[in-house]
Parts: C-alpha cells; structure tokens; sequence
C-alpha cells in the first residue's frame, strides 16, 4: 500500500464551480500534513498547512481526519488560474524538522472558462 | 526574496557521459534535499542532509549516483554514468521547520 495516495485526476471543472479531492495516508502516526501546489513545468510550493481543526484559506479550505486517515482539500469560486497539480504531503516525524515529508503523486486539476 | 537556486535548468547528454547538477540552498536552512519526479513515479526522494551531513541516500542507486554537500552553500548530485531510464526533473529544496523550499529544478534528457 503506498504511503500518501491521491487521485491522478485530471479533474476537469467549469470555472466558478466548488471542487474537492482528498488523499489518504497509511502511517496513522503522521504528525503533520500540507497540500502543495505545482504548475506545468515549475517546482511544488506550499500551498498550505492543514491543521487538526481544519483551516481556511480565502478560498480553500483543507480538514484532516485522523481516524480515517485522510485530508481534503476544498476550493471555492475556482478560477482558471487553479489549473495545477495538488500534492498530499505527510510528515511521518514529530520533530518538527523538514525531513520525513511524504508526497502524494498528485491531483490534477483543470478549470474550464 | 530568498530562494533555492539549481543549475543547469537543462540539460541534454549522451548515455555513458557524467552529469552535475548543483543546487544553493536557502541560506539558514539546515536540511537539503533531492528528489527525483518523473511522470510514472512522482516526486521520489533521492537523498537529504542536515547540517550537511548525509542522513538518508536510500532512494540513490548507489553505483551510479552520489550526492555531497561540501558546505553550507553549495549541494551536488551526480551522475556516473548516465543511462536514458535516468531521464527526469531533479529538484533540489531546502528546509527548515516542517516546510521544503523547491529549486525550479534541473530537466534531464539521457539520449
């Protein structure tokens, strides 16, 4: 079983339209999880950090279920500039470090004017 | 507007030839690391280090390829010698507290 599991997508979308995927993780003792963003041809950046009592971001919203082991990502009002891939990132450490990072294969997303 | 730079952006070589790439970590940061992302696997991770020492290389086939950190400012990853399946996006990203900084990466073609 891989560690972070996403749905490769691609996940095509009317502009304006809410749109959510999650992405489960195998290791029930990861400690902390992220969502990155990668653009065709560019490097992943963080896109944010996804807190036991979920957050919110403008438009995203990111939750994190422990018992079932999954996070999701949810974004409101999607506009064309959305069109990325969205990594699932796990971190099986406690220390707080920037080692142990995990990431997903990636989710890609698709708006459509 | 610190950030990790690599260099080459891109690079085309023949089966058999050694390839360099060198990555600038952001300054401050203790830990550097390089990943590999290919369409079929993703990002996978090739090797780390903190505080430029080598902690985990596992994801490195280690006959052909090295990684090194001879200081603060300055990660190499090589390759000896190149085959095509090596073809690829090699990133270097350097972190601190739970967040990894991505260079733009080196594009790899082996021919």
């Amino acid at each position: 079983r891989k560690e972070v599991e996403q749905d490769p997508g691609p996940f095509n979308v009317p502009e304006g339209a809410t749109v959510a995927f999650n992405c489960t993780y195998s290791n029930s003792a990861s400690q902390s999880f992220f969502w990155y963003r990668q653009d065709c041809r560019k490097e992943p950046k963080l896109l944010m950090s996804v807190y036991s009592s979920g957050n919110e971001d403008g438009r995203f919203t990111a939750q994190l279920n422990r018992a079932s082991q999954y996070i999701s990502l949810l974004i409101r009002d999607s506009k064309l500039s959305d069109s990325a891939t969205y990594l699932c990132v796990v971190n099986m450490l406690s220390n707080g470090g920037a080692d142990g990072l995990t990431f997903g294969k990636g989710t890609h997303l698709i708006i459509q004017p | 507007d610190a950030r990790v730079t690599q260099t080459p952006r891109h690079k085309v070589t023949e089966m058999g030839q050694e390839v360099t790439m060198r990555c600038q970590p952001i300054l401050g940061h203790n830990t550097v690391f390089w990943y590999r992302q290919t369409m079929m696997q993703g990002l996978e991770l090739l090797a780390y280090f903190r505080n430029r020492a080598p902690l985990d290389d596992s994801g490195m086939p280690k006959d052909r390829f090295s990684a090194e950190m001879p200081d603060a400012t300055l990660a190499t990853l090589k390759i000896q010698p190149s085959e095509p399946r090596d073809s690829a996006v090699y990133f270097c990203a350097s972190g601190s507290w739970g967040e990894q900084f991505f260079g733009p990466g080196t594009r790899l073609t082996v021919l």
